[in-house]
């Protein structure tokens, strides 16, 4: 069965700094890697999807990486800012287009 | 914005009722999915549909079913209702290439709150 774990749950960093958000999976049998972004009570923005056989993609202030063999990936957001602020979560793909989440790091940008 | 729409946005049901939530995917999107949010928690899949039929189902009871009509739009059904059951309910559209799993759009929600 598959797991995903991000990692840390939350985190806080004042305006400007770079930061990255972690995420593991137990099966790299997986088809791609979706991040999104979630604002309280709302639904999911797509960031990023990388496909299994891609190494990594990169979007404005954003780059994701993915290493299928440790079952690892990251969101690096370059010059955060307090706009910045929401949950992001990490959903592998796997069989059928299923998506198997994580429980999401709740990002403070605080002025 | 998805194109990716979900009605109602909230509701309020009496443990014991049934609700139906409804979701139209994204123009040409042939592949719908439901996942069960619960407060604090990931989204967990619930089950998918693809051209009319059930593609798959996670760890959910049969009194969640559902339904795909030919404009690919999709209805979540759910019997029985328990307090647990309360959760924002997302729906997913997308559409898959051979050999690739293309991206997911998600609608905005529907925050169901059973009492």
């Amino acid at each position: 069965k598959q797991e995903v774990t991000q990692i840390p749950a939350a985190l806080s960093v004042p305006e400007g700094e770079n930061l990255v958000l972690n995420c593991s999976f137990t099966d790299s049998a997986i088809y791609n890697l979706q991040w999104f972004r979630q604002d309280p009570g709302k639904g999911l923005t797509s960031l990023l999807l990388i496909q299994s056989s891609q190494r990594e993609q990169t979007s404005g202030r954003l780059n994701a990486s993915l290493d299928k063999s440790s079952g690892r990936s990251t969101l690096y957001i370059a010059a955060s800012q307090p706009g910045d602020s929401a949950t992001y979560l990490c959903a592998v793909g796997t069989s059928g287009s299923r998506l198997t989440f994580g429980e999401g790091t709740q990002l403070t940008v605080n002025p | 914005e998805t194109g990716v729409t979900q009605s109602p946005t909230h509701l309020i049901k009496t443990r014991g009722q049934q609700v139906t939530l409804r979701c139209s995917s994204q123009s040409g999107h042939n592949t719908v999915s439901w996942y069960q949010q619960a407060l604090g928690q990931g989204p967990q899949f619930i089950f998918q549909y693809y051209r009319e039929e059930e593609n798959g189902r996670g760890n959910f009871p049969p009194r969640f079913s559902g339904l795909q009509f030919p404009n690919y739009s999709s209805e979540l059904n759910v019997n029985a209702l328990e307090l647990d059951d309360s959760a924002l309910y997302l729906c997913a559209s997308s559409l898959p290439s051979r050999g690739i799993r293309t991206e997911a759009f998600f609608g905005q929600g529907t925050r169901l709150t059973v009492v």
